[in-house]
């Protein structure tokens, strides 16, 4: 089956500095990687996506990059701000919408100092 | 509530019992899934469906069971609850190719 690492499990930064958290897949029949954002005591909530056919995709101050042929992607926010302190975590899933579930990362504690 | 009601919130459990949580979504989604969360760790999937009378095993099925007699409902039932079992559960849906929605989560702890 398919098998996600995510590094780093914790990473500080100052506000206002960029953030950068990657993901390893083993699946290359993977097809749909998703990146979700959990607050303490929250639910997780899907924060951006790509498909395996886009390299990559941005949605304000959150990107992700995807590549196929290392089998990586990779998460960036810029202009990082304290309400984006929480877990992330990466996903990964060969079935395009997930029909058969996600595997997910371990997470990634991200900490954003004043 | 992201479309997606789960009960309880929580719940303390003593070795031995049994105890089914309750997940129910009014998004008329076909997939629906079950994940636990353990301290520190990403979510693992216990069960999942992709529509009424069709269900089949994730990554950690042991000691659980489901059924899907609805497109709406997805119970989850825990027989013998092991020490092992304590964690937080997910509920959670999605349609083809679109976001999982998940539940607020049941905190569970078997004592």
């Amino acid at each position: 089956g398919e098998n996600v690492e995510q590094h780093p499990s914790t990473l500080s930064v100052q506000e206002g500095d960029s953030a950068v958290i990657k993901c390893t897949y083993s699946d290359s029949a993977s097809n749909y990687f998703p990146w979700y954002k959990q607050e303490l005591g929250k639910r997780p909530q899907l924060i951006i996506d790509i498909r395996s056919n886009v390299g990559e995709k941005k949605d304000q101050r959150i990107a992700v990059t995807l590549n196929k042929t290392a089998k990586h992607f990779s998460l960036h926010i810029t202009e990082t701000q304290p309400e984006d302190s929480a877990v992330y975590f990466c996903a990964a899933t060969r079935s395009g919408g997930g029909a058969d579930g996600l595997t997910f990362g371990k997470g990634t504690h991200l900490i954003i100092q004043p | 509530n992201a479309g997606v009601t789960q009960t309880p919130k929580f719940r303390i459990l003593k070795i031995g019992q049994s105890m089914t949580l309750q997940c129910t979504q009014d998004m008329n989604h076909n997939y629906m899934y079950w994940y636990r969360q353990d301290p520190g760790m990403g979510l693992k999937l216990i069960y999942y469906s992709v529509g009424a009378g069709i269900t089949d095993k994730g990554e950690v099925p042991n000691g659980y069971n489901v059924s899907r007699s609805t497109t709406e409902d997805f119970p989850l039932r825990l027989e013998l609850a092991a020490p092992s079992q304590t964690s937080v559960y997910f509920c959670a849906h999605s349609n083809r190719g679109t976001e999982a929605f998940f539940g607020q989560g049941t905190r569970l702890t078997v004592v």
